[in-house]
């Protein structure tokens, strides 16, 4: 199985502060078929299901703000939140579907500073 | 909008069953593979297991392997998770969710129900 690792396990930033959550995987998760990594980002507020954000690493799904972005290829990988708002608190997880079974990180939470 | 609405969940004993529903709606359901992925109390996302859209490639995580079986009625726009023997560490809210070809990201999840296993 892939292992996800996440870091930190939680942060805690000012509003509009810039939040930085990183994400490595055991092996790569770069799907050479299609030079696509599979990697998506999920968002989950308390008491809510996680919610999609971003995925083949650095695509937002629709409607996801802008401040909202992903980067990185092969095992290593970051979320950043630009400009921190109040509504971001929630703890983060990365995902990788390369390979099955489907593996998550730890969650990284973010709180306000 | 898509959605996915849950129902099965609740109090059972140890090596007792429970089935897990999950209905579709605003979507071709028979197109896209469906998930189970659990969290248990104050943990983290594990997922439990898939099915392709015909139904016919079951996936399960090991620590699920031979006690649950997931199912998948597209003539109702239904999934579900049969869930026998069950155990204590079996106790999580379990979350439907969609997953998108060809990656398998899951971008709609279920509400989400409760399992709890307990004597």
């Amino acid at each position: 199985d892939i292992v996800m690792t996440q870091s930190p396990d939680s942060q805690a930033v000012s509003l509009g502060e810039r939040a930085t959550i990183n994400c490595k995987s055991s092996q790569s998760v770069l799907y050479s078929s299609n030079n696509r990594n599979y990697l998506a980002w999920y968002q989950q507020k308390p008491g809510q299901p996680p919610k999609l954000l971003i995925y083949w690493a650095f695509t937002r799904k629709s409607g996801v703000p802008d401040r909202f972005s992903g980067s990185g290829s092969g095992t290593d990988f970051t979320l950043t939140i630009s400009s921190l708002q109040a509504e971001d608190v929630a703890v983060y997880y990365c995902q990788q579907s390369y390979s099955t079974p489907p593996t998550f990180g730890q969650g990284t939470k973010v709180e306000i500073k | 909008e898509m959605l996915l609405v849950q129902s099965g969940g609740g109090l059972v004993q140890p090596g007792g069953s429970l089935r897990l529903s999950c209905a579709a709606s605003k979507f071709t359901f028979s197109e896209y593979a469906m998930n189970w992925v659990r969290q248990a109390p104050g943990k983290g996302l594990e997922w439990v297991s898939s099915i392709s859209g015909g139904g016919d490639s079951p996936y399960y995580a090991d620590s699920v392997k031979g006690r649950f079986t997931i199912s998948r009625d597209n003539s109702k726009n239904t999934l579900y998770l049969q869930m026998d023997s069950l155990r204590v560490e079996d106790t999580a809210v379990y979350y439907c969710a969609r997953g998108v070809p060809p990656a398998g990201e899951f971008d709609y999840w279920g509400p989400g129900t409760l399992v709890a296993v307990s004597s």
